[in-house]
């Protein structure tokens, strides 16, 4: 079945470094990929979405490109802030709108 | 517009014991999804409905986990009896039909 493989956090970094997160996923057909953002106390939210491959989502300086050669859709962003500290999911939706999978989360904790 | 409604957010049980949760969609969302998200993994899909039909109930534990929805607007999930691992965060999404899940607060449940 479809799944979905995430970086182990906990990721601790100072404020203005570079972010990779790493995702990588197993699905049949051409599934949608996304990244949700669960910040302290909040619910999840959809952070960027890709719908197709070489799909480049973008969202508050986050993104990432869908990567079908390498099933991949890794979360980079150039800078980060202190308030990007939160939790990081990645998932797929399976190619005819259901089977929604999610991985484990990466959290992420800025320092000034 | 108001988001995804849930209640109750917090229940403590003993096992063995039943448990009912609501969730109340976005106005005009014909997909409604649930959640579990045990502590420090991703949320699990357990059922999706469209309109008030099942989509994909493929991770949902039947013999003792039910959802309905019946006049294809709110939803609740039942479980009975409830286990010690039943312990989780059991979260409602709803959506367009392809379009972005808008996630609810969730309800909190705790099996003692």
């Amino acid at each position: 079945g479809n799944s979905v493989t995430q970086m182990e956090g906990p990721v601790t970094l100072s404020e203005e470094a570079f972010l990779t997160i790493n995702c990588t996923y197993t699905a049949t057909g051409y599934p949608s990929l996304f990244w949700y953002v669960q910040y302290p106390g909040e619910g999840l939210q959809l952070l960027l979405k890709a719908t197709k491959a070489d799909d480049k989502g973008s969202n508050k300086g986050f993104e990432a490109t869908y990567r079908k050669e390498t099933t991949s859709f890794h979360l980079e962003k150039g800078s980060v802030q202190v308030s990007d500290s939160a939790v990081y999911f990645c998932a797929l939706r399976g190619y005819n709108n259901n089977d929604m999978r999610f991985g484990a989360g990466t959290r992420l904790t800025v320092k000034p | 517009e108001a988001g995804v409604a849930q209640s109750p957010r917090y229940k403590i049980i003993e096992k063995r014991q039943s448990v009912a949760f609501w969730c109340n969609p976005i106005s005009g969302h014909a997909t409604l999804y649930w959640y579990q998200q045990i502590l420090g993994q991703g949320p699990k899909l357990l059922i999706q409905f469209q309109n008030n039909g099942v989509v994909d109930d493929s991770q949902l534990p039947k013999d003792r986990f039910s959802a309905e929805r019946l006049k294809g607007v709110d939803s609740t999930l039942k479980i009975q009896p409830a286990k010690l691992e039943d312990s989780a965060v059991y979260l409602c999404a709803s959506s367009l039909a392809e379009g972005e899940q808008y996630f609810g607060p969730g309800t909190r449940l705790t099996v003692t």
